[in-house]
């Protein structure tokens, strides 16, 4: 079975820090994603990386940066933590597309992030 | 740009009744459209997809979903929920020319009561 994991399942943070959030994949994918979950909006991609040190901005980048320096591992980088970023962060990888199980995503569990 | 809608944010439901959960895209080309499911305190499952072929999809533990092309549609449909079916349902779309990119729509809370 796949499996996605993320560092932390809650973290609380205080305005201005610096946080970082983990996600490990063993599946060998190359594609991961960082999206964050807001009640009534569903799901928005932050940002998305296709293979080590490539990444491209999803919808909602602002405030957000992230790290891909081995393929299983994919961070999300808050560079200055707001309030507005209190929120649930769902990680996901998946396999090029083409291949067997095209398109489908596996989510780690998310971490919940409180910003205070 | 793609959009995804779900009309409902939430549906209570009575336990063994039939249920559907409505997912409206916009898209003038062809798609392909998946419905995820999270349960309380997880990550989200895929349920079922629909890339080609059969219009009507099923999954494992009784769901099945319409592709509709002409209604822009992709509803979730079940006969007779169970309690264990509580969760929240996302419909997806995946985005024409941008890998495997995923747009997701708001979400359906489905609460199943005794």
């Amino acid at each position: 079975d796949v499996k996605v994991t993320q560092s932390s399942r809650y973290l609380v943070k205080r305005t201005g820090e610096k946080v970082f959030l983990e996600c490990v994949q063993d599946m060998d994918h190359e594609n991961m994603f960082w999206y964050r979950q807001d009640p009534g909006l569903g799901l928005r991609l932050i940002y998305f990386s296709y293979d080590v040190k490539m990444k491209e901005k999803g919808d909602i980048p602002e405030g957000y940066s992230v790290s891909r320096e081995k393929k299983e591992r994919f961070s999300l980088i808050l560079e200055s933590a707001s309030t507005n970023q209190t929120s649930m962060y769902l990680c996901a990888s998946s396999l090029i597309s083409g291949q067997i199980s095209p398109y489908e995503q596996y989510f780690g569990p998310g971490t919940r992030l409180t910003v205070t | 740009a793609q959009s995804v809608t779900q009309l409902d944010s939430q549906v209570p439901v009575f336990e063994e009744a039939p249920v559907e959960l409505r997912c409206n895209y916009s898209s003038s080309v062809s798609v392909y459209l998946f419905w995820y499911v999270q349960y309380p305190n997880q990550g989200l499952q895929l349920l079922l997809k629909y890339l080609s072929g059969s219009t009507l999809v099923e999954s494992i533990n009784g769901f099945e979903a319409e592709f509709n092309k002409s209604q822009t549609s992709f509803h979730l449909r079940k006969p007779s929920v169970h309690i264990s079916d509580t969760a929240e349902y996302f419909c997806a779309v995946r985005r024409r020319n941008a890998g495997n990119m995923l747009t997701f729509g708001g979400g359906t809370r489905l609460m199943v009561k005794p």
